[in-house]
């Protein structure tokens, strides 16, 4: 089926390992973006990407890399893992910057 | 000050009733403003944008947007028991960098 997928859904790693999390779409959408949710800040945008091989800083892109080498897929890696990095994270794309944004289902990382 | 201000809530509203939900935001050149409704445990989903001054409306849904104000609300007419969720105020700036409130929290009483 169409969509945005995220993977993993859940995922428990250790300070100082890399993770990287996994995000897709199907909609061929140009934009693509990464976002943690943690309480009481709401949405906080990571980096996101106007087309492939195109990627730009959000508000807290410190600890993060990303590439997009695929239209349809937009990796999200913690090179060396923080507690401070627990946390909800969402992808989402849009056909355009300023177009609604189509959210997956969210990947929940603890960092021990 | 953070640049996207809302209300945490909790809001609570009987059912039928409407739900006023509020949004401040600081950057005076933001462009397009956004309303996401996120329930629990669950990815956020847009209810409505609203590019220019004045109301929106959408069914039950009504935005409003005063940017001399830097002021935007989103009204929900006959709240049901299934709009208690959280609302997300998002408000694009310029550099399409999207910020988000921490969002309001609904509940309405059955």
């Amino acid at each position: 089926d169409a969509g945005i997928t995220q993977s993993p859904r859940y995922k428990i790693t250790e300070t100082g390992r890399q993770v990287t999390l996994m995000c897709h779409q199907t909609w061929s959408h140009s934009y693509m973006f990464w976002y943690r949710q943690d309480l009481g800040h709401g949405l906080r945008l990571i980096y996101y990407s106007a087309a492939a091989d195109i990627t730009d800083k959000g508000e807290v892109p410190d600890g993060y890399v990303v590439s997009r080498s695929k239209t349809e897929n937009f990796p999200l890696t913690l090179e060396s893992a923080t507690r401070s990095q627990t946390s909800v994270y969402f992808c989402a794309s849009a056909v355009a910057g300023d177009s609604e944004q189509f959210f997956g289902p969210g990947t929940r990382l603890t960092v021990l | 000050q953070k640049e996207v201000e809302q209300n945490s809530g909790p809001l609570s509203v009987p059912e039928g009733a409407i739900a006023s939900l509020n949004c401040t935001y600081s950057d005076r050149g933001s462009q397009s403003f956004f309303w996401y409704r996120q329930y629990s445990g669950k990815s956020p989903e847009l209810i409505m944008f609203i590019y220019s001054n004045g109301d929106k409306e959408d069914g039950r849904f009504t935005a409003q947007l005063n940017k001399a104000s830097q002021y935007v609300s989103l009204l929900i007419r006959d709240s049901q028991p299934s709009d208690s969720a959280t609302y997300l105020c998002a408000v694009r700036n310029n550099n399409n960098d999207m910020r988000f409130g921490a969002g309001t929290r609904l509940t309405v009483k059955p």
